[in-house]
């Protein structure tokens, strides 16, 4: 299984949104409800920011969200703020083992 | 609050082993799936192995099938992974992770780097 693809780096200014984007196939991403993100700040381990495709768990700020079409998923930022200047990984269910994707490195400008 | 520590970590040479453990507190540890993900530096993460609350459902990635047994003692809350005939590429940062339903990994321990290199 290949890793899903995700845009090595997005960038924005603060309080503008970003949206950064997983594809797989319909045996991952498109198969199930079950795509999850992580944020990772340099030398941390990686949070859990979203699950199933659009939940956040208690203490996530709802400026984060998540969707899904098809077979690609979608973590949108909103209010971007300096503090989430971070590397983000999606993740998806699959039927053999978890997939994650390449990752992706914002910069808040 | 839920804390996941790993241990073990360290300098190995090619061919040799190594065990990693992860002590768990803060939940009741035999509720739950864990998982071992690994980093290699500067990279993305990679899933490595899986174990179920019971211990009886065991996977692992095919990147380490065969080199890698994963393991758990409910009595002590700790998760284990074994991890024999190295190479450079296992190289990484290696974390263990409480599982819940649908692959979703929400706490994370802080990691501990495994270093392959003669």
């Amino acid at each position: 299984q290949s890793a899903l693809t995700q845009p090595a780096s997005v960038s924005g200014s603060p309080g503008q949104s970003i949206t950064i984007s997983c594809t797989g196939t319909s045996s991952d991403v498109g198969g199930y409800n079950y795509v999850s993100w992580y944020q990772q700040h340099p030398g941390k381990a990686p949070k859990l920011m979203i699950y199933e495709v659009s939940n956040r768990p208690s203490g996530v700020p709802d400026r984060f969200s998540g969707s899904k079409s098809g077979n690609t998923a979608s973590l949108t930022i909103s209010g971007l703020q300096a503090e989430d200047e971070a590397d983000y990984y999606c993740s998806s269910y699959t039927s053999s083992s978890p997939l994650f994707g390449g990752g992706t490195k914002l910069t808040v400008l | 609050q839920v804390q996941l520590v790993e241990s073990g970590g360290g300098l190995v040479k090619p061919g040799g082993s190594l065990r990693l453990s992860c002590a768990a507190s803060g939940f009741t540890f035999s509720d739950y799936y864990m998982s071992w993900i690994r980093q290699a530096p500067g990279k993305g993460l990679e899933w490595v192995s899986y174990i179920s609350s019971s211990g009886s459902t065991i996977y692992y990635a095919d990147s380490v099938k065969g080199r890698f047994t994963i393991s758990r003692d409910n009595a002590k809350n700790s998760l284990y992974l074994q991890m024999n005939s190295l190479r450079a590429e296992d190289t990484a940062v290696y974390y263990c992770a409480r599982e819940i339903v649908g692959a979703v990994f929400d706490y994370w321990g802080q990691g501990t780097l495994v270093t392959v290199s003669s």
